[in-house]
């Protein structure tokens, strides 16, 4: 099983600063990383596919890279709506999903 | 418009059953590879099934093999996923999701588990 290790586990962020958070996997899953916002009491929302492509209606602020076992998700300029839980998740195989703990980027 | 609706989440007590459904709508469900996920309360993320999109082959994680089965019925447009022999530690939000189209999920349907 593949694992994946996201870092740091929360991270305080004042509106219109950069966050970037990290995530690792255990063994290569070539680009098949994506990227997730969740809020309280809603389903994760698609951010980025493929390491470094945005999902249809992402702001530009977000943008995604690495590949093999190291990935990066970057906020650019942090928005009170950002405020959320992070999740990675590899699917270099379909049906062994593996997801990152998550990054919770709070208000600082 | 692309649609997941998961429902039969319910309050069972623990060694119980239950059957939970995910109607898809506005892709063609066939075509599709699907995915069952969870989240326990204040925790992250965990794939529990998957199944190819014929429903010949099916995946599961440890935790629930031999006690979880996933299937579908493309004719209904719909994906199952029957839990039996339920524990306390499988109380969750369960979400189904396109295996493929990596943003389609539904909201999610909750299965408490306690006595």
């Amino acid at each position: 099983e593949i694992v994946m290790t996201q870092s740091p586990a929360a991270l305080s962020v004042s509106p219109g600063e950069r966050a970037t958070l990290s995530c690792r996997a255990s063994q290569s899953v070539s680009s098949n990383l994506a990227w997730y916002q969740q809020k309280p009491g809603q389903a994760p929302r698609l951010l980025i596919y493929g390491a470094s492509t945005r999902a249809t209606g992402i702001p530009a602020r977000f943008s995604g890279s690495g590949s093999g076992t190291e990935f990066t998700l970057t906020i650019s300029s942090l928005q009170s709506e950002d405020f959320a839980v992070y999740y990675c998740l590899q699917y270099n195989n379909l049906f062994q999903w593996t997801f990152g703990q998550g990054t919770k980027v709070e208000i600082k | 418009e692309v649609q997941l609706v998961e429902s039969g989440g319910a309050l069972v007590q623990p060694g119980g059953s239950l059957r939970l459904s995910c109607a898809a709508s506005g892709f063609t469900f066939s075509n599709y590879a699907m995915n069952w996920v969870r989240q326990a309360p204040g925790k992250g993320l965990e794939w529990v099934s998957g199944v190819t999109n014929s429903g010949g082959v099916t995946y599961y994680a440890d935790s629930v093999k031999g006690r979880f089965t996933i299937s579908r019925d493309n004719s209904k447009n719909t994906l199952y996923l029957q839990m039996n022999s339920l524990r306390a530690e499988d109380t969750a939000v369960y979400y189904c999701a396109n295996a493929q189209r990596l943003s389609v999920w539904g909201k999610g349907t909750t299965v408490t588990v306690s006595s």
